[in-house]
């Protein structure tokens, strides 16, 4: 069993509907949690950066992290053409500048 | 402000041979970390250098090693290609301060995509 789990998708939205993307993970020593982007043949990107449990907004984006279900969520809302990508979940247990553990990626397709 | 850079883009070599992977941190950065990425799956962990000495390192036989320069550009080598080791070789950096933050996060390069025939 992976220590990231994620659903790769593909997941299909038509624009401007809210994306929900989430993972799951075993190891309870996570406590740094990240979401990255990722366009064809490129690196990824980061978008959200969570620490511990809890919510974090950044304009369309919210991050949601339950450490008791272990269990971490990104919510896009007003999904556009270009949010079209695979998104990375990221965990470490010490500090985000320290070895990330991965899921697999969601890909999405925000249909216009 | 120069992101991520690694070179080259694009690498086929065939199996038993060995490569070479450039990377030059974010200006202000002086950690640098190297993932493997294979099509369809997530970036997984190789070795993170700090202070041109390997800090940690994952799940990777010794056929990988790094290095890294007073500049803290950083190389990875991969000795005895294999098939297996196609896959997208990720740079990530980022700036030990020591306390946990948004300033530790890592940022990536765009990749460099290894094909072992």
């Amino acid at each position: 069993q992976k220590e990231v789990e994620q659903d790769p998708g593909p997941l299909s939205v038509p624009e401007g509907a809210i994306v929900s993307l989430n993972c799951t993970y075993s190891n309870s020593a996570f406590q740094y949690f990240m979401w990255y982007r990722q366009y064809s043949r490129k690196g990824p990107e980061l978008l959200m950066y969570t620490y511990s449990s809890g919510n974090k907004e950044d304009g369309r984006f919210t991050a949601q992290v339950d450490k008791s279900s272990k269990y971490i969520s990104l919510f896009i809302r007003d999904s556009q053409p270009s949010d079209s990508a695979t998104y990375l979940c990221a965990m470490s247990p010490r500090a985000a500048g320290n070895k990330l553990t991965f899921g697999g990626g969601t890909r999405v397709l925000v249909k216009p | 402000d120069a992101g991520v850079t690694q070179s080259p883009t694009h690498l086929i070599k065939t199996r038993g041979q060995q490569v070479t992977l450039r990377c030059s941190p974010k200006s202000g950065h002086d950690t640098v970390s190297w993932y493997q990425q294979a099509l369809g799956q997530g970036p997984q962990f190789i070795f993170q250098y700090y202070e041109e000495e390997e800090r940690q390192r994952g799940n990777f036989p010794d056929r990988f090693s790094g290095h890294q320069f007073p500049n803290y550009s950083s190389e990875l080598n991969v000795n005895a290609l294999l098939l297996g080791d196609s896959a997208l070789y990720l740079c990530a950096s980022s700036f030990y301060t020591g306390l946990a933050g948004p300033t530790d996060t890592q940022y990536f390069g765009p990749g460099t995509r290894l094909t072992v025939l």
